[in-house]
């Protein structure tokens, strides 16, 4: 299947800085990007849909100006988490379709103290 | 809106045996896709099977297989031959179709799969 990577795959940060995230589709180009958070035991939740070359859609209840998204190129998504608190600290995935299937970066864990 | 529902939280299956993992969606969109993903302790998402709605056939990859009933809404997944490997946590998600592309996912809230030596 298809390659997304994503960097950091774990980060820690001090209350007060931002953090930036990457994902990247390795063997395809991808129009839109998608960012989810997920907590232990829990499922994904849509944060974002990142669409290259326009602004991102966010899902209601998320902070677009906390979590500020831009898709770069057509190979390159990145999160940035700004200002950050602990309750930030989650596991951030993004994922981006090929076709019609999403295929998932390997998460970051942020964790700010 | 869209819907995913998982109503089996935790499953534990013998290691060879089959188990069925199950899921009901609710959409008023006529052309969509439906998956299954694995997480593993590792929390990489893995796609492990996909159904195309308008395919009457069912999706078999392997050691996978859906039951897709459209009129029910209902897509089981059911592993076959279980591996220690198998262990992880299932999601059944669903993607409708627009102007040809995928749109985002709606998750199931997931069923965490035991495989019992």
């Amino acid at each position: 299947g298809a390659v997304v990577s994503q960097h950091p795959s774990w980060v820690i940060c001090k209350s007060g800085t931002s953090v930036k995230i990457e994902c990247r589709s390795l063997d395809f180009q991808a129009t839109t990007m998608f960012w989810y958070r997920q907590f232990p035991k829990q499922s994904l939740m849509l944060m974002a849909t990142s669409n290259e070359g326009s602004k991102a859609t966010y899902e209601q209840g998320v902070e677009k100006d906390k979590f500020l998204i831009n898709h770069a190129s057509l190979t390159l998504s990145t999160l940035t988490v700004t200002s950050a608190h602990p309750e930030d600290s989650s596991f951030y995935i993004c994922s981006a379709p090929p076709l019609y299937e999403q295929y998932f970066g390997p998460g970051t864990r942020l964790t700010v103290t | 809106a869209q819907t995913v529902t998982q109503s089996q939280p935790e499953m534990s299956v013998q290691e060879a045996e089959t188990v069925t993992l199950s899921c009901t969606y609710d959409t008023s969109e006529s052309d969509y896709y439906l998956f299954w993903y694995k997480q593993p302790p590792s929390r990489q998402m893995i796609l492990v099977i996909r159904q195309e709605a308008y395919k009457q056939q069912n999706a078999t990859e392997n050691r996978f297989s859906v039951n897709f009933q459209k009129a029910a809404k209902s897509f089981s997944l059911k592993i076959s031959d279980s591996q220690l490997g198998d262990a992880a946590m299932y999601f059944c998600a669903l993607s409708s179709i627009s102007s040809g592309s995928a749109r985002q996912l709606t998750f199931g809230s997931g069923t965490q799969l035991t495989v019992l030596p």
